[in-house]
């Protein structure tokens, strides 16, 4: 199995983000959890939020009010929205499959957002 | 939950063997044996090496092994290579269905 992050690498204050991890060598109704994890710059790693393949979520409860992750079956892939941006979110995001409770199995190599006029 | 601490450097030289530990609460590290650890050359992605306090996947090598006891979690690299200079985090679940990780270490092979 094979993610791959894709996305706008600026997005402005105030706006949402959105990106996407597209699958491949494995499908989005595999038993797992599709994950996504961000990296500030010189920090340590935040997980963000997972969806289950039957659209069951589980969020950062520091990020829940602004994050929303979807399903995309027929594209196989998943996607994150993070409303509201700041120049706090400004980090490398990664996508991953999980097998929760156990670990982060296969990740994808990330893709940076820069929130910025 | 707060991040799982470890250090943010460590080095040896090729052949010697090197510890990094990752800290955390009676919440996460503490509580469960749902402790992972991963190997992140910059630039590529991340790799899983241990999950579940001690246990390997398919593939990686028998010179990374790990433990636990009480709060705190370890990573042991045995027989050093260059090619292990990388940055290796820990991550655990923890009591609030949520996932918390290390703030990362950098390891230099001298």
């Amino acid at each position: 199995v094979q993610l791959q992050a894709s996305g706008p690498g600026l997005v402005k204050p105030s706006e949402t983000l959105s990106l996407t991890c597209a699958i491949s060598g494995g499908s989005i109704s595999d038993d797992n959890w599709w994950s996504w994890v961000r990296q500030p710059p010189g920090k340590g790693l935040e997980w963000i939020g997972e969806i289950y393949r039957d659209g069951t979520t589980n969020y950062n409860p520091s990020l829940k009010s602004r994050v929303t992750t979807s399903l995309d079956t027929p594209r196989n892939s998943f996607s994150l929205q993070l409303a509201s941006v700041t120049a706090a979110d400004t980090a490398m995001y990664f996508c991953a499959k999980a097998i929760t409770p156990d670990a982060f199995k296969i990740w994808g190599r990330g893709t940076l957002v820069t929130v910025s006029s | 939950q707060s991040a799982l601490t470890q250090p943010a450097s460590v080095s040896g030289s090729p052949g010697q063997s090197i510890t990094i530990s990752c800290t955390g609460t009676s919440a996460d590290v503490g509580r469960y044996k749902y402790v992972s650890w991963y190997q992140h050359h910059p630039g590529e992605a991340p790799k899983l090496l241990i999950y579940n306090v001690n246990y390997r996947p398919s593939g990686v090598s028998h010179r990374f092994s790990a433990s636990k006891s009480g709060n705190t979690a370890s990573l042991t690299i045995s027989g050093l290579q260059p090619e292990d200079e990388a940055n290796y985090f820990c991550s655990s679940y923890t009591t609030r269905s949520t996932w918390v990780f290390g703030g990362g270490t950098q390891l230099t092979v001298l």
